[in-house]
């Protein structure tokens, strides 16, 4: 397996455009989890989705995002209008399943940058 | 989510000297997992601890659950340069998915 794929892997944009961030995660894992990682605060959660339903957004900081997955190989986070403290490494994970005993498999992220 | 605080921040350390992370959570765990982020990469799942007072080893790292399942460790003996990067744990309570500690980056000084 290929493991959990994103791309782009680099994303350089100007304040106000809509940026696209996409995820397939592994065959046959049913969670699908999005987080944002900065300096400053970390490892965030932003949303996590269980066989293609989102089951928690809260962590999602703004209505200027949203994420979907139609169907279980294939997931977006998409920020609109994407504003320079969106500027982080997006990473997606899967898992097995939801639940504490399913390790997570991350993919190799998305650096964003907005100027 | 679950809390959890992990100590300490920062970590430098000569080659060959060991190094101890800890995590800490105010409330009992229902099991806590280990992951490895390596500078400019992304987060890699080490191992899992389900057991109170639970010991694992995978070579020169090893990793305890405490007996009431509210903290954690992970020692690593005679670094090496291979292993720099940031440690993280993660844990989950009574919600389903995990939350990570903010992470303990290893420096190794060759």
């Amino acid at each position: 397996d290929a493991g959990v794929i994103q791309s782009p892997r680099h994303e350089v944009t100007e304040m106000g455009q809509e940026v696209t961030l996409r995820c397939k995660p592994i065959s046959g894992h049913n969670s699908l989890f999005w987080y944002r990682q900065t300096m400053m605060r970390g490892l965030e959660l932003l949303i996590y989705f269980n066989n293609n339903v989102p089951i928690d957004d809260s962590g999602m900081p703004e209505d200027r995002f949203s994420a979907k997955m139609p169907n279980a190989s294939f997931s977006t986070l998409k920020i609109q209008p994407s504003e320079p403290r969106d500027s982080a490494v997006y990473f997606c994970a899967s898992s097995l399943a939801l639940g504490a005993n399913y390790g997570y498999t991350f993919g190799s992220g998305t650096r964003l940058t907005v100027v | 989510g679950q809390q959890v605080m992990q100590i300490p921040q920062y970590q430098h350390v000569q080659e060959g000297e060991d190094f101890t992370t800890y995590c800490n959570s105010s409330t009992t765990l229902s099991n806590i997992q280990w992951y490895k982020q390596r500078p400019g990469g992304h987060p890699v799942f080490l191992i899992q601890l389900v057991k109170s007072g639970e010991v694992k080893k995978q070579k020169r790292l090893t990793f305890q659950f405490g007996e009431a399942k509210k903290n954690s460790s992970l020692h690593i003996t005679a670094t090496q340069t291979t292993d720099v990067g940031t440690y993280f744990c993660a844990a989950s309570g009574s919600a389903r998915q995990l939350t990570f500690g903010s992470g303990t980056q290893l420096t190794v000084l060759p």
